[in-house]
């Protein structure tokens, strides 16, 4: 069945280290796979996404994620976490008329 | 620049009691969604509708029945709340015409509480 795994809950970095964030997938065809973050009491904002081409791909804030086909992830990275980035993050797959979500992380950013 | 749209914000009802969460969206997009969100488990489609004129049963529909009132407008109704349903529910629209070369666009949500 296809499914999206991001395998930690919480994740907790001090500002200004790097980050990133895991995000496995089962799909059989090639994915359109997603990152959304969201804020406290908000819906959820598209950081980044990738249909095909290059597999490393740019969004906002200065995030990047890199797919690999080879072991179903697509992870997402940043190299100097700032204290505005504390959210929760989503990786999704779109995945026939659903857009499949996983379960996502908490990242807390130590000052 | 409003994007998705949905009321209200915040929602209480007894278990038993029914309500209508609304939704609107002005980018012109002929898909909308209704998710769920509930700790640990992501989002969850409940419903969609890929144009005006129809709707289809997501992931989780069971309790849910929903509304695709023109292209602008998709609503969705519990008939008889349980206290299963409480969580926040997510409206979002997307500009995709096959396969997912358009993201979904989200409104702010909608917490309801069943007691």
């Amino acid at each position: 069945a296809q499914s999206v795994t991001q395998p930690d809950i919480h994740i907790t970095v001090s500002e200004g280290a790097s980050l990133e964030l895991r995000c496995n997938y089962s799909y059989g065809a090639t994915p359109y796979l997603f990152w959304y973050v969201q804020s406290p009491g908000q819906g959820l904002q598209l950081l980044l996404k990738y249909f095909s081409g290059d597999t490393l791909v740019q969004g906002i804030k200065g995030f990047e994620a890199e797919f690999k086909r080879s072991q179903s992830s697509f992870n997402l990275r940043k190299p100097s976490v700032h204290w505005s980035d504390a959210a929760e993050y989503f990786c999704a797959v779109g995945f026939g008329n659903d857009m499949r979500f996983g379960a996502g992380t908490r990242l807390t950013v130590k000052p | 620049n409003a994007g998705v749209t949905q009321t209200p914000k915040f929602q209480v009802l007894k278990t038993g009691q029914s309500m209508t969460l609304q939704c609107a969206q002005d980018m012109n997009h002929n898909s909308m969604y209704w998710y769920r969100q509930d700790p640990g488990m992501g989002l969850r489609l409940i419903y969609y509708s890929a144009s005006e004129g129809t709707t289809d049963k997501g992931e989780v529909p069971n309790g849910y029945n929903v509304s695709r009132l023109n292209k602008r407008e998709f609503s969705l109704r519990l008939e008889s709340a349980a206290p299963s349903q409480t969580s926040v529910y997510f409206c979002a629209s997307s500009g995709r015409t096959g396969g997912w070369n358009s993201p979904l666009h989200f409104g702010n949500g909608t917490r309801l509480t069943v007691t």
